[in-house]
């Protein structure tokens, strides 16, 4: 079945760093892809969408490319910052459709100042 | 602000109870989704009605069950609660497309 894979954190950088959180999923068809950001205490927001091969999604400084040849959607910022502490999820869409979001175990963020 | 509010925020209850979850989608969605956010099994999504009508079951016990109302609000009932049903319940809404919004949950706590 579908799913994905994204890697394990707690991720802890200093401010100005760089990110990359990676995420990789296995679907039939070509899935839109997202990142959806969960702040402390909050429900999921979404961050970043990419709808087909080669889109690259792209919000608040963060960008994600969608690589159908690598089954990929890497989270990147190039300089992080303390507000950017959160839990980022990758979810593909595999109809497309509006249907349910297959999410990943998620990855923690911790930024320092 | 999603525009997708929940009810309660928090719900503690013992084992063997009965509950029932409260969403109310952004105005003019049709599309509602039941997701369970645990510790141990991350984000599973449970349920997803559109306009009134089951449109997709997901990893929902039966002892769970859900329903969209006519005026587009959703309720998640949850009975015969065990501990193991302690986890943070999330709605979000669509308004058919793929971008989904998400409320700021309902933590359930189960004594």
């Amino acid at each position: 079945g579908d799913s994905v894979t994204q890697m394990e954190g707690p991720v802890t950088l200093s401010e100005e760093a760089f990110l990359t959180i990676n995420c990789t999923y296995t679907a039939t068809g070509y899935p839109s892809l997202f990142w959806y950001v969960q702040y402390p205490g909050e429900g999921l927001q979404l961050l970043l969408k990419a709808t087909k091969a080669d889109d690259k999604g792209s919000n608040k400084g963060f960008e994600a490319t969608y690589r159908k040849e690598t089954t990929s959607f890497h989270l990147e910022k190039g300089s992080v910052q303390v507000s950017d502490s959160a839990v980022y999820f990758c979810a593909p869409d595999p109809n497309q459709a509006g249907t349910a979001l297959i999410f990943g175990k998620g990855t923690t963020l911790s930024v320092s100042s | 602000d999603s525009g997708v509010t929940q009810t309660p925020k928090h719900l503690i209850t013992a084992t063997g109870q009965r509950v029932t979850l409260r969403c109310s989608p952004r105005s003019g969605d049709l599309s509602v989704y039941w997701y369970q956010q645990s510790l141990d099994q991350g984000l599973q999504f449970l349920i997803q009605y559109y306009n009134g009508e089951e449109r997709a079951k997901g990893n929902i016990l039966e002892r769970f069950s859900a329903q969209q109302f006519p005026d587009l609000h959703s309720e998640l009932n949850l009975s015969s609660l065990e501990l193991g049903d302690s986890a943070l319940y999330f709605c979000a809404s669509s308004p058919g497309g793929d971008t989904q919004y998400f409320g700021p949950g309902t933590r359930l706590t189960v004594l």
